[in-house]
């Protein structure tokens, strides 16, 4: 399997603009997790999916921020408009039926917002 | 609130063990994964307690008690690709909660 996929694997854009990130999760997973990653704030829980349903969404910074995972195979993260505090690594994880015990995680998308 | 302490960084030498400790303070606590991240990479999950008690993975051993809110992972015969972040994340509901990370250099 090749595990989790995102793209793009950097994004450098401008204020305002609308950044969409995309994650493919482990085939056969149930579960999907957006992340995100910062020196100041550390790895937090955007979102999670299972089986395609939004379970949680409180992490979620603003309305600015969308998810949706319209099958099993493919889940987007937009934001817009994006402001520069958006900078990040942003990290989609799949897992299986055990939720949230093992989770593994894609290579992540580094954001820049200039 | 829910919130996870573990030491920002650690030091240790190639072939010592070492302990990095994590309390946690969570609702809804159901049990406590640990994770590894390289500089640049992604995290990689290492270790699961559930139960209270010592769960060994090779090099690697993790270990939760309950009644005092805490857990560890023991990394033994420490090699240099050893360096780099540890964190502990707890289980509630469906979801991690992650602590900061503990950043460990392991010098020759």
């Amino acid at each position: 399997d090749a595990g989790v996929i995102q793209s793009p694997r950097h994004e450098v854009t401008e204020m305002g603009q609308e950044v969409t990130l995309r994650c493919k999760p482990i085939s056969g997973h149930d579960y999907l997790f957006w992340y995100r990653q910062t020196m100041m704030r550390g790895l937090e829980l955007l979102i999670y999916f299972n089986n395609n349903v939004p379970i949680d969404d409180s992490g979620m910074p603003e309305d600015r921020f969308s998810a949706k995972m319209p099958n099993a195979s493919f889940s987007t993260l937009k934001i817009q408009p994006s402001e520069p505090r958006d900078s990040a690594v942003y990290f989609c994880a799949s897992s299986g039926g055990q939720g949230a015990i093992e989770q593994f995680f894609g290579p992540g998308t580094r954001l820049t917002v200039l | 609130g829910q919130s996870l302490e573990q030491p920002s960084e650690v030091t240790a030498v190639e072939g010592a063990i070492v302990q990095i400790n994590c309390t946690y303070q969570t609702s809804g606590f159901y049990g406590l994964s640990w994770y590894q991240q390289h500089d640049g990479g992604a995290p990689t999950f290492l270790s699961y307690n559930g139960l209270d008690g010592l769960e060994e993975t090779g090099r690697f051993s993790s270990f939760l008690s309950r009644s005092d809110s805490y857990g560890y992972l023991l990394l033994q015969e420490l090699q240099m690709k050893d360096s780099a972040s540890y964190f502990c994340a707890a289980i509630q509901g469906g979801k991690l909660i992650f602590g900061q990370g503990t950043e460990l250099s392991v010098k020759p």
